[in-house]
C-alpha cells in the first residue's frame, strides 16, 4: 500500500542551524501539507502546497519557514534558522486532487533543537 | 473559525470493556470529520472518516463513529477494547472538497487499557 516517508526520523541541531526536513508523498498526490505536534499539544496546520505554490498558511508558519518540491517526487521543509521553541514532531501529509480531504500522514520527523 | 474539542484528556478503560471518545466540533458548513490513531513514537493514522450520507460510520479496527448534526458531534465508538487500542486519539474537522483545506485537530484523548 502507498505511503508517505519521511526523513530522517530524529534531527537534533543547535539553535540558530537551517534543517530541511524531507518528505516523500504518496505518487499520485497532488496536495502537499506540513503540520508540526510540539510534545503534548494537538497537532497544528503549518502550510499546504498545490501546483509548486503555497495554497495556505498558517501564522505559525513565518519567514523563517519555507517549503520546496524541488523535484517529481521531494516535499521539503525547510527552517533557517531553529529556535528552541522548533522543537516538534512534524509531520508531511498528501492527498489527491479527487479527495483533498482525505490527508495520509507519514511517521514524521523528531526535530529537536538545542 | 473552525475548531474541535475533545473534553478528556485521558481515559483508562478495561480490555473487554466498551469505549467511547467524544468530539464535538465548530464548523460554519457540513463538515468533513476524521478519527486518527497515534501510537507512541508513531504517525498519525486514519481510523475512520465522514463526508456525507449514513451518519454512523464504520472503520478500521472495529470503531465506529457516529455523527449528529444536532449536538455538533462525532463520538468514536468500540464495542470491546483490546490492549493493543491504548494510544492517543484525535478528532479532526477539514473543509469541503472543493478545496484542500487543513484540517483542524482537537487536543487528543490518551487511551489507556488495564487488564
Amino acid at each position: 500500500e502507498p505511503e508517505v516517508t519521511q526523513t530522517p526520523s530524529h534531527q537534533v541541531t543547535q539553535m540558530g542551524q537551517e534543517v530541511i526536513l524531507r518528505c516523500v508523498p504518496i505518487s499520485n498526490h497532488l496536495y502537499f501539507y506540513w503540520y508540526r505536534q510540539i510534545l503534548g499539544q494537538k497537532v497544528e496546520f503549518l502550510v499546504s502546497f498545490y501546483n509548486n505554490e503555497i495554497s495556505e498558511k498558517s501564522e505559525i508558519f513565518d519567514d523563517q519557514f519555507s517549503v520546496e518540491r524541488p523535484d517529481g517526487s521531494n516535499f521539503t521543509l525547510k527552517i533557517r534558522s531553529t529556535k528552541l521553541e522548533d522543537s516538534a514532531m512534524y509531520f508531511c501529509a498528501s492527498s489527491e486532487f479527487r479527495d483533498p480531504n482525505e490527508q495520509f500522514f507519514g511517521p514524521g520527523t523528531r526535530l529537536t533543537v538545542l | 473559525a473552525q475548531s474541535v474539542t475533545q473534553p478528556d484528556i485521558h481515559i483508562t478503560v478495561s480490555e473487554g470493556a466498551s469505549l467511547e471518545l467524544r468530539c464535538n466540533y465548530s464548523y460554519g458548513a457540513t463538515p468533513y470529520l476524521f478519527w486518527y490513531v497515534q501510537s507512541p513514537g508513531q504517525g498519525l493514522q486514519l481510523l475512520l472518516k465522514y463526508f456525507s450520507g449514513d451518519t454512523l460510520v464504520q472503520g478500521i479496527k472495529g470503531f465506529e463513529a457516529e455523527f449528529k448534526r444536532s449536538q455538533s458531534s462525532f463520538n468514536l465508538r468500540k464495542p470491546s477494547v483490546h490492549w493493543s487500542d491504548a494510544a492517543e486519539y484525535f478528532c479532526a474537522v477539514g473543509g469541503p472538497s472543493s478545496g484542500n483545506t487543513p484540517l483542524v485537530f482537537g487536543k487528543g484523548t490518551r487511551l489507556s487499557v488495564i487488564a
